[in-house]
C-alpha cells in the first residue's frame, strides 16, 4: 500500500536558523514523485519542490533542499535561514506509477520564531 | 499569473441541504483535481478529471456526492444531502497532462460548514 507519513506534528525554529521537516514514504512502484507544498493559514497549498524517484541530485528551489534517501525511503525538507514567513502548515506528498493517484501525509505545522 | 479559481469560498449550511463548489482550472490545464481536507488532516484526493473523463473517484462516496466536468474545462463538485462530517476544506487543483509527476496548482479553496 502506498502510504505517506510525517511523525512531527509541529516544529518551532529560531528566525535565520535552518529546520527539517521529515518525511517518509512508502510504494511498491519504481516510479514516483515526491512533492512538498506549503499551506499558509489563509489555505491554499504553495508548491515547494519536486523529486522523481529516478533524480540522480537532490532537489533544490531557493532556500529549500530535498534530502532524498532512497534506500530509507525519506524524503525530508531542508528550510535553510527560515524566515517568519515560512510558518505555516508543509505537506509531503508522493505520486506513484500505474494509477498516478497523489497521496499526502498529515502535515508538520512550523512555527518560526523571531 | 494564472491561477485556479474556486467559489465560494465559504459556505455554510444546514445538514441535509444540497451544497455545489465550483471551479475553473488554469488554462490548458487538462487535468482538474477535488481533494477534501478535514481539519488537521493533509488533503484526500475525491476525483480526478482528465479532461471531462474521470480517472480516480475510488474515494468519492457517490450516494452523495457527485463530479462533473462537462466540457473539460470548469467543474462543479455537489454534495446532496450534507452530513455534519462533511465539514472540511474542499480544494481543487490542475496540471498538466503531459506529465504525471508536474505539479499540481491550487485554488483558494472552499471551506463548509454543515450545521
Amino acid at each position: 500500500a502506498q502510504k505517506i507519513t510525517q511523525t512531527q506534528p509541529g516544529m518551532f525554529v529560531q528566525e535565520k536558523e535552518a529546520v527539517t521537516l521529515d518525511c517518509t514514504y512508502d510504494t511498491s512502484d519504481p516510479s514516483y514523485g515526491l512533492f512538498w507544498y506549503k499551506q499558509p493559514s489563509s489555505g491554499e497549498m504553495i508548491f515547494l519542490i519536486y523529486q522523481g524517484s529516478y533524480d540522480q541530485q537532490n532537489a533544490t528551489e531557493g532556500r529549500y533542499s530535498l534530502n532524498f534517501q532512497k534506500a530509507r525511503k525519506s524524503a525530508n525538507l531542508v528550510i535553510s535561514a527560515s524566515q517568519l514567513g515560512d510558518s505555516a502548515m508543509y505537506f509531503c506528498a508522493m505520486i506513484s506509477g500505474g494509477g498516478f493517484k497523489t497521496i499526502f501525509g498529515a502535515g508538520t505545522r512550523l512555527f518560526v520564531k523571531a | 499569473e494564472a491561477e485556479v479559481a474556486q467559489s465560494p469560498r465559504y459556505k455554510i449550511t444546514e445538514k441535509s441541504q444540497a451544497v455545489a463548489f465550483w471551479c475553473d482550472p488554469i488554462s490548458g490545464h487538462a487535468t482538474l483535481y477535488w481533494y477534501r481536507q478535514i481539519l488537521g488532516q493533509g488533503p484526500e484526493l475525491l476525483v480526478q478529471f482528465q479532461d471531462e473523463s474521470v480517472v480516480d473517484d475510488s474515494q468519492l462516496p457517490k450516494d452523495r456526492f457527485s463530479a462533473e466536468r462537462l466540457k473539460g474545462v470548469d467543474s462543479t463538485l455537489k454534495i446532496q444531502p450534507a452530513e455534519l462530517g462533511d465539514s472540511a476544506m474542499y480544494l481543487c487543483a490542475s496540471s498538466l497532462v503531459a506529465d504525471p509527476y508536474n505539479e499540481q496548482f491550487f485554488g483558494p479553496g472552499t471551506r463548509l460548514t454543515v450545521l
